[in-house]
C-alpha cells in the first residue's frame, strides 16, 4: 500500500520560510516522479512543482519560480519542498503526490501564511 | 500553458439521475505517438484528498464503480456519472498531464 506522510506545515510571517518532507512507502520510490500540489482553502487544486525520479529535471509552476525549490532523496525515500520568501497567497493544504501524473495522494499540510 | 476550463461549476441532481461535466483545454491532449489523451478525472470528498477516478480521459482506476465514465478526445472531454449514488456527493476535477505545467479545471461540485 502507497503511503504519504508529509510535514513541516505550520504559520509563518510573510516573507519566512518553511521547509516541507514527505515520506514515502509502499512502492518504489526511486523510480518515480514525485510532485506537490497545493489547495487553497475552499478553493480549487494548483500543481506547484515536480520532480524526476533522478532529480535531473524539475519543473514549476511560475507563481512560486525562484522562490520554491523542491528536492529529493531517494535513499531516504523522501521529497521536500523549501519554500523561501512566503506570501498570504501560498497559504493552502500542501499535498505529496506520486507520479507525473499525479496517482495517489498524502494527507496534505497545511501551511498558514500570516502576520 | 495549457488552460482547463471546466462547467458547471456546481450541479445538483436527483439521486438515481445522471450528471455531466465537461472539460475543455485550451491545447489537444492527444498525443499523435501513442494516441492516448493526458486526461484525468478526479473526486474529492470533503476533509479528503483527491482520489483519481478515470485516466486517459476514460479508463476506470481499479474499484471505480462503473457508473463513472469518460469520454472525450482532444479538447473536449466529459465526465459522467450515470445513476448518482449519495456518496458521490463531492468536487470533480480534470487534471491535464500532457506536459508541465500540469493544469487543473477548476472543480464542479455535485449535490444531491
Amino acid at each position: 500500500e502507497v503511503q504519504l506522510v508529509e510535514s513541516g506545515g505550520g504559520l509563518v510571517q510573510p516573507g519566512g520560510s518553511l521547509r516541507l518532507s514527505c515520506g514515502a512507502s509502499g512502492f518504489t520510490f526511486s523510480s518515480d516522479w514525485m510532485s506537490w500540489v497545493r489547495q487553497a482553502p475552499g478553493k480549487g487544486l494548483e500543481w506547484v512543482a515536480n520532480i524526476k525520479d533522478d532529480g535531473s529535471e524539475k519543473y514549476y509552476v511560475d507563481s512560486v519560480k525562484g522562490r520554491f525549490t523542491i528536492s529529493r532523496d531517494n535513499a531516504k525515500n523522501s521529497v521536500y519542498l523549501q519554500m523561501n520568501s512566503l506570501r498570504i497567497d501560498d497559504t493552502a493544504v500542501y499535498y505529496c503526490v506520486t507520479g507525473f501524473s499525479l496517482t495517489y495522494w498524502g494527507q496534505g499540510t497545511l501551511v498558514t501564511v500570516s502576520s | 500553458d495549457i488552460v482547463m476550463t471546466q462547467s458547471p461549476d456546481s450541479l445538483a441532481v436527483s439521486l438515481g439521475e445522471r450528471a455531466t461535466i465537461n472539460c475543455k483545454s485550451s491545447q489537444s491532449l492527444l498525443s499523435s505517438s501513442n494516441n492516448k489523451n493526458y486526461l484525468r478525472w478526479y473526486q474529492q470528498k470533503p476533509g479528503q484528498p483527491p482520489k483519481v477516478l478515470l485516466s486517459w480521459a476514460s479508463a476506470r482506476e481499479s474499484g471505480v464503480p462503473d457508473r463513472f465514465s469518460g469520454s472525450g478526445s482532444g479538447t473536449e472531454f466529459t465526465l459522467t456519472i450515470s445513476s448518482l449514488q449519495a456518496e458521490d456527493v463531492a468536487v470533480y476535477y480534470c487534471l491535464q498531464y500532457y506536459g508541465a505545467p500540469l493544469t487543473f479545471g477548476g472543480g464542479t461540485k455535485v449535490e444531491i
